[in-house]
Order: C-alpha cells, then sequence, then structure tokens
C-alpha cells in the first residue's frame, strides 16, 4: 500500500522561505507515470492545488503561486519537496503532498496526513 | 479559471436521509470531475472519479452524476460516518486543477 509523508518545520517566518518534503514509501516514485502533488488547506477553508512534479523533473505550477513555488524530487530517497519563497500568515495552512493516477486523471487518490505550517514571527 | 461552486454550504441531515450535494463549473469539464470526502483532522479520501466511478473501497451508497457544468453526489442512506464535508475537483482544465468550496454535512 503507497503511502506518504510529510515532514518539515511547523513554524516559518514571515518572509522566509517554507520548505517540506514528501517521503513516499510502499512504493518507488519511479514506478508508473503519475505526478506528485502538492496541496494546501488553510483553516476551516477548502483546498488549493499548489503544484505537481513528474520524475523526470517536468512541473506544473498553480499561477497564483507559480512566483514563489519550486517543486523538485529525489528519485534515489523516494521523496519530492516543496519550496515557498517570502511567505505571509496568508501562506499558514495545511500541506498535503498527494498522488495522482497520470494520463489525464487528474485526481488524487493517495495523501499524506498533512503537516500544519504557520507562519509567523 | 474554472471556478468549482459547491451548494449548499452546509446540509443538516438525519442518520438514514437521502442527500444530494451540487457541483456547478464555471465552463464545461466534460467528464472530468472527483468527489472527495474529508473528515476532521483527516486527509481527503477520494470517493468518485469520472463523473460517476466510484474509487477502490467506496460503498455502493455513494453514487456520482452529471457532465459538463452541472455534477451530484448523492449518499443514498446516510451513515454515521458519512458526516463529513464533501469536495469536488475538477480536472479537465489541466493544467490548474480546482476544488470546490465544499459542502459540510452535519447532524440534524
Amino acid at each position: 500500500q503507497l503511502q506518504l509523508q510529510e515532514s518539515g518545520p511547523g513554524l516559518v517566518k514571515p518572509s522566509q522561505t517554507l520548505s517540506l518534503t514528501c517521503s513516499v514509501s510502499g512504493g518507488s516514485i519511479n514506478s508508473g507515470t503519475f505526478y506528485w502533488n502538492w496541496i494546501r488547506q488553510p483553516a476551516g477553508k477548502g483546498l488549493e492545488w499548489i503544484g505537481r512534479i513528474y520524475t523526470s523533473g517536468s512541473t506544473t505550477y498553480n499561477p497564483s503561486l507559480k512566483s514563489r513555488v519550486t517543486i523538485s524530487v529525489d528519485t534515489s530517497k523516494n521523496q519530492f519537496s516543496l519550496k515557498l519563497s517570502s511567505v505571509t500568515a496568508a501562506d499558514t495552512a495545511v500541506y498535503y503532498c498527494a498522488r495522482d493516477l497520470g494520463f489525464g486523471e487528474w485526481y488524487f487518490e493517495y495523501w499524506g496526513q498533512g503537516t500544519l505550517v504557520t507562519v509567523a514571527s | 479559471d474554472i471556478v468549482m461552486t459547491q451548494s449548499p454550504a452546509t446540509l443538516s441531515v438525519s442518520p438514514g436521509e437521502r442527500i444530494t450535494l451540487s457541483c456547478r463549473a464555471s465552463q464545461s469539464v466534460s467528464s472530468n470531475l472527483a468527489w472527495y470526502q474529508q473528515r476532521p483532522g483527516q486527509a481527503p479520501r477520494l470517493l468518485i472519479y469520472d463523473t460517476f466511478t466510484r474509487a477502490t473501497g467506496i460503498p455502493a451508497r455513494f453514487s456520482g452524476s452529471g457532465s459538463g457544468t452541472e455534477f451530484t453526489l448523492t449518499i443514498s442512506s446516510l451513515q454515521s460516518e458519512d458526516f463529513a464535508i464533501y469536495y469536488c475537483q475538477q480536472y479537465n482544465n489541466w493544467p490548474l486543477l480546482t476544488f470546490g468550496g465544499g459542502t459540510k454535512v452535519d447532524i440534524k
């Protein structure tokens, strides 16, 4: 059974860079034609797709966040990562990593449990 | 961008009732529509994809329908574990994937 687990600092200061890693177990990040995604959810609000990466390194980002987002992959560690720069309080949210099914089936079958990141001084 | 609008925002119901949740897209998403269930403190769980196909392990009381811009999720007989928030998501307008604002189903 594929499992995803987010990790990273729970507190980030304003203007700094948020960095999270998603560790994949129960399967290889290289197998199949899947995209690996980041999604976030502010407290009490809905879901916002941040972006995704293919194991080739090809990325796609939400245009509203594109200037601040970098997603990378480390296939040797079976991990992918998120960096969000110049954070503000509006970036406080639970951050999820998730896998879609590829081939145009861009919905999310597997999710991590989520990690809360608070932006505060 | 395709905006997904869900209604109602909240639905108060009793166990055993049949409910229908609505999701409307600002432009056609064909049949590229998924539904998720999110219980408090948990990650979303995929229920339905391609408008009406149940994901693995999802009970038959969940069904999806619609096409184009109008979609519905129906729960035929609400169980206690179904009280949660439900989100729709379109994946037709690649590469920007968007979710609806959610419908909360709570106990009357």
